[in-house]
């Protein structure tokens, strides 16, 4: 079956700009996670969800960054007034449920803010 | 502190030979999960193995192996007869809490494999 989709697969974007990024899960995954990985670092946890609801937000930095699930499939991660910090792959999983389930990746959207 | 601590940045390994991928973790959990992924030069993170904490036989799967000890809170992953496509980014998570119940991982920064042929 299809595996976790993320568009685009690459942003340029101005410092100040609003962007917003999209994952699609596995079907029929209830949880959905957000991570960001900089140049060099592992995967960084922002936040995730168990159905439509944020279960945990607490990886993200500030309140700058928003996300939604509202129908409990697709998601969507939003960023107000990007700064040049923000540059990043930010990353997309999905599981089966939240509890012991292993997270499957999508391939990533690069993020670039000049 | 880090809570994952992968202290290989590099390694290189001869074509079909085996190679020790190490991971160190700090957690205060009784019940935890620990993964291993893989990350080409593509960028997707690509699951390879998982071990319970309370499993008591070490997880393998095809020429993965992960070498779990657990009083060492070690977790390295053994690739065994490495291939030329076995060059990439490796890294080592754990997601905490009761069964793993916590959602997130945790993930250390990672080692770079290279394969020599």
């Amino acid at each position: 079956g299809a595996g976790v989709s993320q568009t685009p697969s690459n942003k340029v974007t101005e410092k100040g700009k609003y962007v917003e990024l999209r994952c699609d899960p596995i079907s029929g995954h209830t949880a959905l996670y957000w991570y960001r990985q900089s140049l060099g670092q592992g995967p960084e946890f922002l936040i995730y969800f168990q159905g439509t609801g944020a279960a945990d937000d607490s990886g993200l930095p500030n309140d700058r960054f928003f996300a939604v699930r509202p129908e409990g499939s697709v998601s969507t991660l939003k960023i107000q007034r990007t700064e040049r910090g923000d540059s990043a792959v930010y990353l997309c999983a999905s599981s089966f449920s939240a509890s012991k389930e292993t997270q499957y990746f999508g391939p990533g959207t690069r993020l670039l803010v000049l | 502190a880090q809570k994952i601590t992968q202290t290989q940045p590099g390694m290189f390994v001869q074509e079909k030979e085996a190679v020790t991928l190490d991971c160190t973790y700090d957690t205060s959990d009784q019940s935890y999960g620990l993964f291993w992924y893989k990350q080409p030069s593509s960028g997707e993170m690509i699951f390879l193995i998982y071990q319970g904490s309370y499993d008591e036989q070490n997880a393998t799967e095809g020429r993965y192996s992960l070498n779990f000890q657990k009083a060492r809170k070690s977790a390295n992953l053994v690739i065994s007869a490495s291939q030329l496509g076995d060059s990439a980014m490796y890294f080592c998570a754990m997601r905490e809490g009761p069964g793993g119940s916590q959602g997130n991982l945790i993930f250390g920064k990672g080692t770079k494999l290279s394969v020599k042929p």
